[in-house]
């Protein structure tokens, strides 16, 4: 799996979007962008994933750069429960469906 | 849909007993892992299954231990608990087919400390 490269920690106001980077420059062709987070002290919970195209769901869109070597996830109007910490994740899994997670991004959302 | 259970929440254990933690999923999935969390750090894997009868080693199983007799369940076993082991564990599953076989669903994790 690509190793990825995220800011410590963000802050963003209530109400505005959150722009959360990640670098994953070393990505292959057959590794999906995955993105999650971790709530404190709860399970972590899947928000979204791509492999080339920008995709959106409920919770967020992820922009993906044309080289893949990066990506953006936006939460378009970010609340108090946003507060979480990130996780962006690259892996085609090989069929062992791993996640590797690393420390992530810590958005604190302000009122 | 229950989703992912973990039985108990919280176990406070001393150094050399055993114990085993509970996952079950209803979800038919045939994917489940075992991760460990120590603070400030990410989520490590400990073990992991493709399906009933199947599992193999992720990244930390040392003094682990795992079974899957069933598809619903997927219980962590600590052979000899080490102050090492303190953590908060968490239990995961995904269907092994599909569009998205990374989407992973986590239970709410057990709080374990070894004094």
């Amino acid at each position: 799996d690509a190793k990825t490269t995220q800011p410590t920690s963000m802050d963003c106001a209530e109400g505005r979007a959150a722009n959360l980077p990640c670098n994953h420059s070393t990505i292959s062709g057959n590794e999906y962008v995955y993105w999650y987070r971790q709530i404190h002290s709860q399970g972590p919970q899947y928000i979204i994933h791509g492999l080339k195209n920008n995709e959106t769901n409920e919770m967020a869109s992820l922009i993906i750069t044309e080289d893949r070597k990066s990506s953006t996830l936006i939460l378009p109007h970010a609340t108090l429960r946003d507060t979480a910490v990130y996780y962006c994740i690259a892996t085609s899994g090989a069929g062992s469906y791993q996640l590797t997670f690393g420390k992530g991004t810590k958005l604190s959302v302000i009122p | 849909n229950a989703g992912v259970t973990q039985t108990p929440k919280f176990q406070v254990l001393k150094t050399g007993q055993s114990m085993t933690l509970q996952c079950a999923q209803d979800m038919n999935h045939e994917y489940m892992s075992w991760y460990r969390q120590d603070p400030g750090m990410g989520l490590r894997l400990i073990h992991y299954s493709v399906g009933a009868g199947i599992t193999d080693q992720g990244e930390v199983p040392n003094g682990y231990n795992v079974s899957r007799s069933t598809t619903e369940d997927f219980p962590l076993r600590l052979l000899s608990a080490a102050p090492s082991q303190t953590s908060v564990y968490f239990c995961a599953s995904s269907p092994r087919e599909g569009p998205s076989p990374y989407e992973q669903y986590f239970g709410p994790g057990t709080r374990l400390t070894v004094t």
